[in-house]
């Protein structure tokens, strides 16, 4: 029984690339939220999407966009990478409201 | 998050005592309340949940208290081990939204051996 799952687990970019982090609900769920934590911060939340379309957004720049696809999957997008934008980007998948995470992808940007 | 606030951000107990982790929020349509436990390196876990129609909830060692007239809901961990070391994270929905939450800043735990 497969949890949620995300690609890469680390990445090395520079100011001004731009990102793509995947991510890969529990069977089932069709719900995906991305939350961006910061080293010694809580979890922030950015995006919910389900059934592919966006259902909120929290307060992040439009560098940031993502997308859920027909098997529920999602892609979440970073622009013009600031190095404040390096932190654990965490992918959560629900069926109801309890949310499980994925183990993250770790984003540094030099 | 700013809706939710966590106290205390750092807490060290010794083996054996209680440890309680203590948050507050402001949006009172709000109507779930989980608890993340995050090791170091890891995925924050889901620990205890709780939903506004009941006042508490156990699973072992682990109680969650909830007060929806004065917004603020608990932690509590009993008979605290060394592997109960790590960061816990409060977490509130964001008005009526299924599964969108605002985080705590953490509580940093020791239990000292």
């Amino acid at each position: 029984d497969a949890g949620v799952t995300q690609s890469p687990t680390h990445l090395i970019k520079t100011r001004g690339q731009h990102v793509t982090l995947r991510c890969s609900p529990i069977s089932g769920h069709k719900s995906v939220s991305w939350y961006q934590q910061v080293l010694g911060q809580g979890p922030q939340f950015i995006f919910q999407y389900y059934e592919k379309e966006e259902r909120g957004r929290g307060n992040f720049p439009d560098r940031f966009s993502a997308r859920q696809f027909p098997n529920y999957s999602s892609e979440l997008n970073v622009n013009a990478l600031l190095l404040g934008d390096s932190a654990l980007y965490l992918c959560a998948s629900s069926a109801q409201e309890t949310q499980y995470f994925g183990p993250g992808t770790r984003l540094l940007v030099l | 998050g700013e809706n939710v606030e966590q106290h205390p951000s750092t807490l060290s107990v010794q083996e054996g005592d209680s440890a309680v982790i203590k948050c507050t929020y402001s949006d009172s349509a709000s109507n779930y309340f989980p608890w993340y436990k995050q090791e170091l390196g890891k995925r924050p876990q889901l620990i205890i949940d709780i939903r506004s129609n009941v006042g508490e909830k156990k699973d072992q060692r682990i109680a969650v208290t909830l007060n929806k007239t004065a917004k603020h809901f608990s932690l509590h961990i009993t008979e605290t081990q060394p592997e109960d070391s790590a960061v816990y994270f409060c977490a509130a929905p964001r008005g009526n939204t299924g599964n969108q939450f605002y985080f705590g800043t953490g509580t940093s735990l020791t239990v000292i051996p």
